[in-house]
């Protein structure tokens, strides 16, 4: 069951917040979060296991509720760097990882 | 430089044709993957590897194969491809347990 992220997409000036969203009609297993920029590979970003955790590195960082149903990934004072398609995985029990369709993040000077 | 190496980078392919899509890691990982990126539908699971000598099938499995002779290749072969089959295709392979995927820089495939 795929994951909804929203929004789709955001534009924001460099060093503005910035807050996606994934959710999941039931609970998970995990949460992953990758970030792709335009023509290369996903690159993985941090991964979420227990409800109420969060996480992170740098000025990004992630949140798994707890119920495990919803994760959000915050991207603080935003660089030209974090530009790129964001994308959060989830895995449900025994079930491989399913990605949502995307965030677009655009950073603009 | 540990990682994952797919061969093609990119391919221009006559429909009914038969292709083999290479994947090769150096990280001794058990699990791969192979997902197809589309613009809009994001990343699909085609099928996937838990550790060499087993294949499972992904979300969007009919058309492609795989085999998993070794830990370090996992291999993706169309069989008669159809312009449906275009696309951007990952390796991706991951350690056992709660670990993220690493990813190989893609086969950009054209079915004409």
């Amino acid at each position: 069951q795929q994951p909804v992220q929203s929004p789709q997409a955001v534009i924001l000036r460099e060093g503005e917040d910035a807050v996606i969203n994934c959710s999941s009609s039931k609970a998970l297993y995990s949460v992953h979060w990758y970030r792709q920029k335009h023509g290369e590979a996903p690159v993985f970003l941090m991964i979420l296991l227990k409800g109420g955790e969060q996480k992170g590195h740098d000025k990004i960082s992630a949140s798994f509720n707890e119920k495990k149903q919803q994760s959000s990934l915050y991207l603080t004072a935003s660089q030209l760097s974090y530009s790129g398609t964001y994308f959060c995985g989830t895995e449900y029990g025994n079930e491989k990882l399913t990605f949502g369709t995307g965030t677009r993040l655009t950073i603009i000077p | 430089i540990a990682g994952i190496t797919q061969a093609p980078t990119s391919q221009i392919l006559a429909a009914g044709r038969r292709m083999t899509l290479r994947c090769t890691q150096d990280m001794r990982h058990n699990a791969m993957y192979w997902y197809r990126q589309d613009l809009g539908l994001g990343l699909r699971l085609i099928h996937y590897s838990n550790t060499a000598g087993t294949t499972g099938k992904g979300e969007v499995p009919d058309g492609y194969s795989v085999s998993r002779a070794n830990t370090d290749d996992f291999p993706l072969t169309l069989a008669s491809a159809v312009p449906s089959q275009t696309s951007v295709y990952f390796c991706a392979s991951s350690a056992t347990g709660a670990h993220g995927y690493t990813f190989g820089s893609g086969t950009r495939l054209t079915v004409v």
